[in-house]
């Protein structure tokens, strides 16, 4: 059973960098897949961040592309997201997820928990 | 950027009762698309992926259909634990893209 944890400050002051790390267990980040983030503000829909693959290829939402940048690290088998000059409008709960390479395979099959990241001083 | 547009906002079911849920794309996606379940405080779980391909240990009271522009999610016979937010996915363009969910609440 593949298994994501994301792991990062719950708390970031406005104008500062969010930093998440999202370990994977049971499955070599290196074998394949897109390894993505996934946020959820409190009350609202699921928006999707942007993805990375095992060579270090990024896709990134449009709406967040210049603040953010994501990293694979295989020898630790995980994944990092840092989002730049956060605002309150980026408190939400992070998700890490995976998702299938093929055009018709790239759903989210396995989340991490989910950890709310609050931007507040 | 695709929109997903999910009706009802809120759908009040019986235990029991058949649930339909709708997801439109603002443009074909083909059958990219996947239906995701929420409880409160977990996260999102896989229900249906390829618009009608139950995720692995699914029950077959829920199913998906339609392709293109339009789709639903049915749950035949909902149970106490079906009660949650589902929310509708579209992997066939970036930036992918989420509806923004229906709440299936007790009646």
């Amino acid at each position: 059973q593949v298994q994501l944890q994301e792991s990062g400050p719950g708390l970031v002051k406005p104008s500062e960098t969010l930093s998440l790390t999202c370990a994977v267990s049971s499955y070599s980040i290196s074998s394949g897949y897109y390894w993505g983030w996934i946020r959820q503000p409190p009350g609202k829909g699921l928006e999707w961040i942007g993805s990375i693959d095992h060579s270090g290829s990024t896709y990134y939402n449009p709406s967040l592309k210049s603040r953010v940048t994501m990293s694979v690290d295989t020898s630790k088998n995980q994944f990092s997201l840092r989002l730049s000059s956060v605002t309150a409008a980026d408190t939400a709960v992070y998700y890490c997820a995976r998702a299938g390479i093929q055009l018709w395979l790239r759903f989210f099959d396995y989340w991490g928990q989910g950890t709310l990241v609050t931007v507040s001083s | 950027e695709i929109v997903m547009t999910q009706s009802p906002a809120t759908l009040s079911v019986s235990p029991g009762e058949r649930a339909t849920l709708s997801c439109r794309a603002s443009q074909s996606v083909s059958s990219n698309s996947a239906w995701y379940q929420q409880k409160p405080g977990q996260a999102p779980r896989l229900l249906i992926y390829g618009a009608s391909t139950r995720a692995t240990g699914i029950p077959a009271r829920f199913s998906g259909n339609g392709s293109g522009t339009e789709f639903t999610l049915t749950i035949s016979s909902l149970q106490s634990e079906d009660f949650a937010v589902y929310s509708c996915q579209q992997y066939n363009y970036w930036p992918w893209t989420f509806g923004q969910g229906t709440k299936v609440e007790i009646k």
